[in-house]
């Protein structure tokens, strides 16, 4: 059982076409976040939802937009796709961030995002 | 923020003690540090966390002096198998659920036999 999955795994486009990567985590945990990392592997949050409620944006172009149906599915989908969006994005799952602790992510296998 | 610097990369033996360490000037009061394991064309795999002194699991020891502004990460007799990519995170949470988790660039381990 995967315990963090995306699809797709490849994703292929041209510039200026509109995609989306989904995500999904069976461990009932609260929070999901997406990752971008580049070709230096720079890992760089993007943003986190916690019970479906977006709690982290980081500076991130306003054609990403993330969505949470509910608290064990969190989709990006970005808009009007740049050379620049090449990469590749990893969904992550916490059980909670809160307090005074960081609680244990768990990342799933990512999409590699390559725009033509 | 809570900016950390690692190594880039490091090269080590198979059988020899490798110890990565990180800066974290900027550490908050509650932030804990976590280190994560990534292999090629994998996410990140949870490695050790900790918060001050030492902490030991079955994987690896992490150091953290008093101040808390550096951590080291010791992974003892690596094998071939430990070659990856290291990241060293420190979580910098705000009040209630807010926060920001910011991975440093991350040091490439190279084990050679």
């Amino acid at each position: 059982d995967t315990a963090v999955s995306q699809t797709p795994k490849y994703l292929v486009t041209q510039m200026g076409n509109d995609k989306s990567i989904k995500c999904e985590q069976n461990l009932g945990h609260d929070t999901m976040y997406w990752y971008k990392q580049d070709s230096k592997k720079f890992l760089k949050i993007m943003f986190s939802y916690n019970n479906k409620e977006l709690i982290i944006n980081e500076t991130v172009p306003n054609r990403f937009s993330p969505k949470s149906p509910d608290k064990a599915h969190l989709n990006l989908h970005i808009n009007s796709l740049e050379l620049g969006d090449s990469a590749v994005y990893f969904c992550a799952s916490s059980r909670g961030l809160a307090g005074g602790y960081t609680d244990t992510q768990y990342f799933g296998p990512g999409t590699r995002l390559t725009v033509l | 923020l809570a900016k950390t610097t690692q190594p880039i990369s490091m090269d080590s033996y198979e059988g020899q003690e490798v110890n990565i360490t990180c800066s974290h000037n900027n550490i908050a009061t509650n932030d804990y540090i976590t280190w994560y394991q990534q292999f090629p064309s994998q996410g990140p795999r949870f490695i050790i966390q900790g918060y001050k002194t030492k902490v030991t699991n079955e994987v690896a020891s992490l150091f953290i002096p008093a101040d808390r502004k550096s951590s080291t990460l010791s992974l003892p007799r690596v094998s071939l198998s430990d070659t990856a990519v290291y990241y060293c995170l420190v979580g910098d949470v705000g009040s209630g659920n807010t926060g920001k988790l910011i991975f440093g660039q991350g040091t490439t381990l190279q084990v050679k036999p």
